[in-house]
């Protein structure tokens, strides 16, 4: 079975660009969630989206929003980029959600914003 | 919300000891708890989880212990090897909306 897939890899921006990033869950899960990683705050919670609806949320500015569609994939967009949106971002899938179950997380995608 | 501390950010140990790391919560009514591993270059990769109406679990050369009374996670780690090099993060859900909240993670350093 394949793993949470995330691209693209790496992605390098300029302050007041948008970014999308992509999320294919495992197959058959349906829900994915999205978490910023940095040395200074560690994991963060961004959302939680089920069944192509946003169900959980965490303490992020509107700049952060996302979407899920009909097969489950997922993306994530960040408008107006600021330079502490510079992280790691990873998506993780589970089948019923985040509240009790394991997560399986994607390798993440690398975002520089200079 | 929930917070939840580190107690360490840094363990080392020497390879075939135990290793101990451990997380403190806030919020009495968080549920689930589980714990991560993260090697260099990689996403989070589950290692163990355990609900509220235990206080032990055990998995293969890992168990996690859960003190409700002072709100405290452990994760123990048996005979320690060069592979469980890497950062361990708890995470605790509260059954609330917030979601998942996340320890910063300790780096657990195997010494040869």
């Amino acid at each position: 079975k394949a793993g949470v897939t995330q691209t693209p890899r790496y992605l390098i921006k300029t302050r007041g660009q948008q970014v999308t990033l992509s999320c294919s869950p495992i197959s058959g899960h349906r829900s994915v969630s999205w978490y910023q990683q940095t040395p200074g705050q560690g994991l963060q919670f961004l959302f939680e989206y089920f069944s192509e609806t946003q169900r959980n949320k965490g303490n992020f500015p509107g700049r952060f929003s996302g979407r899920q569609f009909s097969n489950s994939r997922s993306e994530m967009n960040v408008s107006t980029l600021e330079l502490g949106d510079s992280a790691l971002y990873l998506c993780a899938s589970s089948l019923q959600g985040v509240m009790n179950e394991k997560l399986f997380f994607g390798s993440g995608t690398q975002l520089s914003v200079l | 919300g929930e917070s939840v501390g580190l107690h360490l950010p840094t363990l080392s140990v020497q390879e075939g000891d135990n290793s101990i790391i451990n997380c403190a919560y806030s919020n009495s009514a968080s549920d689930y708890f589980i714990w991560y591993k993260q090697e260099s270059g990689k996403g989070p990769q589950f290692i163990i989880d355990i609900r509220s109406n235990m206080d032990k679990r055990q998995g293969q050369r890992v168990t996690v212990l859960l003190n409700k009374t002072v709100k405290h996670l452990s994760l123990q780690i048996a005979a320690t090897q060069p592979g469980d090099s890497a950062v361990y993060f708890c995470a605790v859900s509260g059954g609330g909306a917030d979601g998942l909240t996340f320890g910063k993670g300790t780096h657990l350093i195997i010494q040869p």
